[in-house]
């Protein structure tokens, strides 16, 4: 089926620390892939997103790289602050009239 | 544009009680999601619309829950009665045309029964 599986959280993190959130998703198809963030109080919003195999989504300094051959789409910042304390969601979506599926988020916290 | 509003962003209630949560989508988004976010499963999707009809609902937890649409502007999701388990943070989201990748969401009710 479509899925997606992402590290457990929750991950502390000191300022400037590298970050990589990892997530991998069933092979069916040719899903689109996203990352969406949710800050304290707030929605989720997108973060960044990747098509097809071997694009890049990048924001905020935020990347993930789309790879077919490992089924994966792990979300990197080379370093981190404390404002992007939140938590953050992998997803797929599927071509046609279907809804994204969603990971269960992973809880990130910088402190200073 | 103002964003999906959903209201109220907190209720308390009672075991039994009715609870009715609403949402106002995006002008001119064609659909309509709702969602459900806990610690233990995450985030659910309960049920969504495409203009106005209710495309799948298999989501809903049980015949307690329910879901309209009356018209492009304006939902609802509603349980009764509430039990303290439906605790969770509900959230609706919006988006336009049949690409659902791009969701906007609103900022969420938190329903908390006692």
């Amino acid at each position: 089926g479509n899925s997606v599986t992402q590290m457990e959280g929750p991950v502390t993190l000191s300022e400037e620390a590298f970050l990589t959130i990892n997530c991998t998703y069933t092979a069916t198809g040719y899903p689109s892939l996203f990352w969406y963030v949710q800050y304290p109080g707030e929605g989720l919003q997108l973060l960044l997103k990747a098509t097809k195999a071997d694009d890049k989504g990048s924001n905020k300094g935020f990347e993930a790289t789309y790879r077919k051959e490992t089924t994966s789409f792990h979300l990197e910042k080379g370093s981190v602050q404390v404002s992007d304390s939140a938590v953050y969601f992998c997803a797929r979506w599927n071509s046609g009239n279907t809804p994204l599926v969603f990971g269960k988020g992973t809880r990130l916290s910088v402190i200073a | 544009d103002a964003g999906v509003i959903q209201s109220p962003r907190h209720e308390v209630t009672e075991m039994g009680q009715e609870v009715t949560l609403r949402c106002k989508p995006i002008s001119g988004h064609d659909y309509l999601f709702w969602y459900r976010q806990t610690m233990m499963r995450g985030l659910e999707l309960l049920i969504y619309f495409n203009n106005n009809v209710p495309i799948d609902d298999s989501g809903m937890p049980e015949d307690r829950f329910s879901a309209k649409m009356p018209n492009a502007s304006f939902s609802t999701l509603k349980i009764q009665p509430s039990e303290p388990r439906d605790s969770a943070v509900y959230f609706c989201a919006s988006t336009k045309g049949r690409t659902n990748e791009k969701l906007f969401f609103g900022s969420g009710t938190q329903l908390s029964v006692l």
